[in-house]
């Protein structure tokens, strides 16, 4: 199975500032099949982002991924306070599905 | 708008079982298929088992395969997951969601229910 690491495992910063989170895979990710979720506190996860760079409906246009084969990246640009959460990426291209272990980003 | 709602969860004593139920209100529930992804307390998203459409095809997380049986009732627009010869390490927040594309292992997950939790403990 694909393997994601995300890192760092924690990030903390200031609204207003942008993040850049990675997402790293032991083998390259088919058609780059790639996700990202946002998971607050109690909550279930929200997709933002589908086939690496697209946004999902309603997700602002703050909210980027990038990336293709076994390197992805989600980057939040102007942190709002509802922004600070956990993210995870998810690979769908290669069975079995996977996730990455989450990104924790806190406020500074 | 989608919604989800899961139910069925609660506390299990090892080797038991449970029956652990999705409904779906807000879309065509039979032209999509689903999946099941849990959480352990404190920790990650770990996918556990996903269906077609139809109910034709299902799939498994080796971690469950054999123990755990998803179905599904269009009928009923519900989606099922049976629990069998459940372990202490099955404790999770278990999610429905609805998968967007075909088959539903080559999938991201469009809509989440609020989640389940099973507990398996002596």
């Amino acid at each position: 199975e694909i393997v994601l690491t995300q890192s760092p495992g924690t990030l903390s910063l200031s609204p207003g500032e942008s993040a850049t989170l990675s997402c790293r895979a032991s083998r390259s990710v088919s058609n780059t099949y790639l996700a990202w979720y946002q998971q607050k506190l109690g909550l279930s996860p929200r997709l933002l982002i589908y086939g690496a760079s697209s946004r999902a409906t309603g997700i602002p246009d703050r909210f980027s991924g990038s990336g293709s084969g076994t390197d992805f990246t989600l980057t939040i640009s102007r942190l709002e306070p509802e922004d600070f959460a956990v993210y995870y990426c998810q690979q769908y291209g290669n069975s079995p599905i996977t996730f990455g272990q989450g990104t924790r980003l806190e406020i500074k | 708008e989608v919604q989800l709602l899961e139910s069925g969860g609660g506390l299990v004593q090892p080797g038991g079982s449970l029956r652990l139920s999705c409904a779906d209100s807000g879309f065509t529930f039979s032209n999509y298929g689903m999946t099941w992804v849990r959480q352990a307390p404190g920790k990650g998203l770990e996918w556990v088992s996903a269906i077609s459409n139809s109910g034709g095809s299902t799939y498994y997380a080796d971690s469950v395969k054999g123990r755990f049986t998803i179905s599904r009732d269009n009928s009923k627009r519900t989606l099922y997951l049976q629990l069998d010869s459940l372990r202490v390490e099955d404790t999770a927040v278990y999610y429905c969601a609805k998968a967007t594309g075909w088959p539903p292992i080559r999938s991201y997950f469009d809509n989440w229910g609020q989640g389940t939790l099973l507990t398996v403990s002596s």
